[in-house]
């Protein structure tokens, strides 16, 4: 079975510094990539997705991700952070064992943004 | 129109009793998945109902769990004589399709407390 790391756990910036949550995936081929957000209080949402075509997808908030295919990666930046910023991102795969139905997520990043 | 619904919203159990909890997935998404989320940890695939086909239990993990879902719309996931390992958020998602591409909207979860 794939699995998706995402090695930073929890990340503590300043306002207006510049982000970049890392995410690696362990398949090759054909692959769709997803960041997911869950901001306090709320239900996790979609930030961006990518499908083929240009490597850097562009999602909602000025966040961005760019997938890289000889790294297996497909990590989310932004560069200016704010304290709305503050909340868990997963990085999600199409599961192998579920016909690409279900995802795969990593552990996830808490980010907190100080003001 | 309206989001994903989960209900209860919280439930505290005791070892060993039985829990239902249920989904209202969005109109019209023929698409459902159940995931689970320990403390700490992403999001851990359950099962997915997909139309009328028969669904992917391939997440399920003991046969204390199963699901059930009526046609295209609400969902039941049932915990049979719970132990305190399935302490977890119990998160439903609904999709219009399972393309693998297919964004899918999440519910508020359920927090399942068992002591």
């Amino acid at each position: 079975a794939q699995s998706v790391s995402q090695h930073n756990h929890h990340v503590i910036l300043s306002e207006a510094a510049s982000l970049e949550l890392g995410c690696n995936y362990s398949y090759g081929g054909t692959v769709n990539l997803f960041w997911y957000v869950q901001y306090p209080g709320q239900h996790l949402q979609l930030l961006l997705k990518y499908f083929s075509g240009d490597p850097l997808v562009k999602g909602i908030k000025g966040f961005e991700a760019e997938f890289i295919k000889s790294k297996f990666s497909f990590n989310l930046r932004k560069p200016s952070v704010q304290w709305s910023d503050t909340a868990e991102y997963f990085c999600a795969v199409p599961s192998l064992d579920t016909g690409r139905r279900a995802l795969t997520f990593g552990s996830g990043t808490r980010l907190q943004v100080q003001p | 129109g309206a989001g994903v619904s989960q209900s209860p919203s919280n439930k505290v159990t005791e070892k060993g009793k039985d829990v239902e909890l249920r989904c209202d997935p969005i109109s019209g998404h023929t698409a459902l998945y159940w995931y689970r989320q320990r403390l700490g940890q992403g999001l851990e695939f359950l099962i997915y109902f997909q139309g009328n086909s028969a669904p992917d239990k391939s997440g399920l993990p003991s046969d204390r769990f199963s699901a059930e879902r009526t046609g295209e719309s609400v969902s039941t996931l049932t915990i049979q004589r719970t132990q305190q390992e399935d302490s977890a958020v119990y998160l439903c998602a609904s999709s219009p399709g399972v393309s693998g591409r297919e964004t899918q909207y999440f519910g508020p979860g359920t927090r399942l407390l068992v002591l």
